[in-house]
């Protein structure tokens, strides 16, 4: 059976940094995408980026780029979503999912997400 | 580039049906046949229950269709029971390595 299991809640004070996880069961991580995707506090769904752990190639959304970091370890099945330092405005829900990249004419890009994660809520406030 | 348009509330009655509309462009719903629809209850993971604009992964009841016409896609509740009620969001293919969500719409059941 396919999982996605993410580390716990988080609570934090605006400037530190976090690293939170997200680990695969039962499929092999290292040949499918995983996209990790945020809910702000009464918001919809916004797609953050995603990262094929088997070389690590990784792709963010603009609105993202540069605001998070996205890795992965594939000895150990885990991708991960990090903040060098966080703002009040992280706080919210994050889920991984596993993504199915497609390529209609030629260019790739997520069809879909397939399997989710528990989510994580990391809570930033002074 | 904005998430797609959906309404953000739809409610019907048990054993009704209702009809939840995705409107973006044809960069996105419009251009492939790439939208896909979860279903979210509160503090619970999204549920893929739509992909690829029409198909339902094993698990879904077929209460659950969609189709698309242009730029606007649609998901389809037959039957509706009280634990559908939850929130719904499509999602779009957006070109390389890029997705689209919409705003999530809100069903009530009765």
């Amino acid at each position: 059976e396919v999982q996605l299991v993410q580390s716990g809640a988080e609570v934090k004070k605006p400037g530190e940094s976090l690293k939170i996880s997200c680990k695969g069961f039962g499929y092999s991580f290292t040949t499918y995408w995983i996209g990790w995707v945020r809910q702000m506090p009464g918001k919809g769904l916004e797609w953050m980026g995603i990262i094929y752990p088997g070389d690590s190639d990784t792709r963010y959304s603009p609105s993202f780029q540069g605001q998070v970091t996205i890795s992965a370890d594939k000895s150990i099945s885990i991708a991960y979503l990090q903040w060098s330092s966080l703002e009040a405005s992280d706080t919210a829900m994050y889920y991984c999912a596993r993504a199915i990249v497609v390529d209609p004419s030629g260019i790739l890009g997520v069809g879909y997400f397939d399997y989710w994660g528990q989510g994580a809520l990391v809570t930033v406030s002074s | 580039q904005s998430a797609l348009t959906q309404p953000r509330s739809v409610s019907g009655s048990p054993g009704q049906s209702v009809t939840i509309s995705c409107t973006g462009t044809s960069s996105d719903v419009g251009g492939h046949s790439y939208v896909s629809w979860y279903q979210h209850h509160p503090a619970k993971a999204p549920k893929l229950m739509i992909y690829d604009v029409s198909k339902r992964p094993s698990g879904v009841p077929d209460r659950f269709s969609a189709s698309k016409s242009g730029n606007t896609a649609s998901l389809t509740i037959s039957g509706l029971q009280a634990e559908d009620e939850a929130d719904y969001y499509c999602c779009s293919y957006a070109g390389i390595y890029s997705v689209i969500f919409g705003g999530g719409t809100k069903l009530t059941v009765l």
